[in-house]
């Protein structure tokens, strides 16, 4: 089956704490993102990557880090200068071009106490 | 990016059609009108997208206006499983990462 993979679910963790994020796709998609979403708001954008060991901040990437060494695996770290980790964390692939979409995997829910 | 206005919420009968309309009347010539939806606590999914033609597939209808300031998705016979928050979104297809979801809508279908 095709598709992406995030592990774990559910995830908790003390404050001052990094913790990281696994995102894993074998769609052969070039692209990959990280979003986070709030409880009844939309995605927003924290990091994207077009290519391996290549990535693009996005409008929320301060306190979080990102590295793409496969074009399967795009791991996030939430670090402790992150002020408000405890989200809902999603991950996306697409192909680059020329009109894609992007598919999700099941998200991971980090609550940092 | 031009911005997408929704109504919050909307409800609907199951067995019968959904429009859920969206406004973009500041969309530019080479941006696409894109929807998604999330089922709670899952990722969301890609329904379909279109430019200025009208689009079918096997999940939805997009119906876009002659001047592209507004469009409606249509689910023709909502299910239970058709409860979600459903995102228009506009963006031009070929910039990676040009995606930005508001808070869309939340579709009920009631029995």
């Amino acid at each position: 089956d095709g598709g992406i993979t995030q592990s774990p679910k559910y995830l908790f963790r003390k404050e001052g704490q990094n913790v990281t994020l696994s995102c894993e796709q074998n769609l052969n998609h070039d692209a990959m993102y990280w979003y986070r979403q709030d409880p009844g708001q939309g995605l927003r954008l924290i990091y994207y990557s077009q290519i391996v060991n290549d990535f693009q901040k996005g409008d929320i990437a301060e306190g979080y880090s990102v590295s793409r060494e496969k074009k399967e695996s795009f791991p996030l770290t939430v670090t402790s200068a992150q002020k408000n980790p405890t989200a809902f964390y999603l991950c996306a692939s697409s192909q680059s071009s020329p009109s894609y979409e992007q598919y999700f995997g099941p998200g991971t829910r980090l609550t940092v106490t | 990016d031009a911005k997408t206005t929704q109504p919050p919420s909307m409800d609907c009968a199951e067995g019968r059609a959904a429009n859920l309309p969206c406004n973009h009347s500041t969309i530019s010539g080479n941006e696409y009108v894109y929807w998604y939806r999330q089922i709670h606590s899952q990722g969301p999914q890609y329904i379909i997208h279109g430019l200025k033609n009208n689009e079918t597939n096997e999940m939805a209808s997009l119906i876009i206006t002659e001047d592209r300031k507004s469009s409606t998705l249509i689910l023709p016979h909502a299910t239970l499983r058709d409860t979600a928050v459903y995102y228009c979104i506009v963006r031009v297809s070929w910039v990676v990462g040009d995606m930005r979801f508001g808070a869309g809508t939340r579709l009920t279908v009631k029995p």
